[in-house]
């Protein structure tokens, strides 16, 4: 079974369009977020959600706009795509109070705007 | 800003050869300091230090911080065509637990 996964896998879509990204975790953690990693390989921080809660939430533009139905699940939702969102986009979780913090990334959703 | 600089970006040598991976960091209310693999596709941990001068080891791969000077090290020995990835280091605060990734080394094994 995947701890953590993500749909779709890929996306290509055009400049203006709506998207959403999905990822749930069966770990049965508590702490799930969004990493976007650019094409030199940097991984930054957008969203963190604990309990369905929003903990973090970096300068990202309004447009990005999470979603957490319940903790094992925490979704993307992107309006108006540009061309520098194309990114791979990585969801991830963990659970808190852990000694050893590891977080549980997904196979990542490259995201491709024309 | 938290901020993490990984050097050098890029390196490549031969296989058996021993490598040694740098990040700094300043950070506001540091924590610790994590290092992940990424290969093709999701990083992949491989240590978490918190106190200085302590080293984690597994396998040929080790990796020691030091608090003082603000940096952490990851070495490994005999390397391997698999080793060939990107090495991330993270710093971890307290509070919002937030993970503040480095730059990245992309370490290439020659066989």
């Amino acid at each position: 079974d995947t701890a953590v996964s993500q749909t779709p896998k890929y996306l290509v879509t055009q400049m203006g369009n709506d998207k959403s990204i999905k990822c749930e975790q069966n770990l049965g953690h508590d702490t799930m977020y969004w990493y976007k990693q650019d094409s030199k390989k940097f991984l930054k921080i957008m969203f963190s959600y604990n309990n369905k809660e929003l903990i973090i939430n970096e300068t990202v533009p309004n447009r990005f706009s999470p979603k957490s139905p319940d903790k094992a699940h925490l979704n993307l939702h992107i309006n108006s795509l540009e061309l520098g969102d194309s990114a791979v986009y990585f969801c991830a979780s963990r659970q808190t109070g852990q000694v050893n913090y590891e977080q549980y990334f997904g196979p990542g959703t490259r995201l491709t705007v024309t | 800003e938290d901020k993490v600089v990984q050097s050098p970006l890029s390196l490549v040598v031969h296989e058996g050869d021993t490598v040694t991976l740098n990040c700094s960091y300043e950070v506001t209310n540091f924590r610790s300091l994590l290092w992940y693999k990424q290969e093709k596709k999701a990083p992949t941990f491989l240590f978490m230090l918190t106190s200085s001068g302590i080293e984690k080891k597994s396998g040929r791969l080790s990796s020691i911080l030091d608090k003082k000077e603000l940096f952490s090290i990851l070495n490994i020995t005999a390397t391997q065509t698999g080793d060939s990835a990107v090495y991330l280091c993270a710093s971890l605060n307290f509070g919002n637990e937030k993970l503040t990734f480095g730059t990245g080394t992309r370490l290439t094994i020659i066989p």
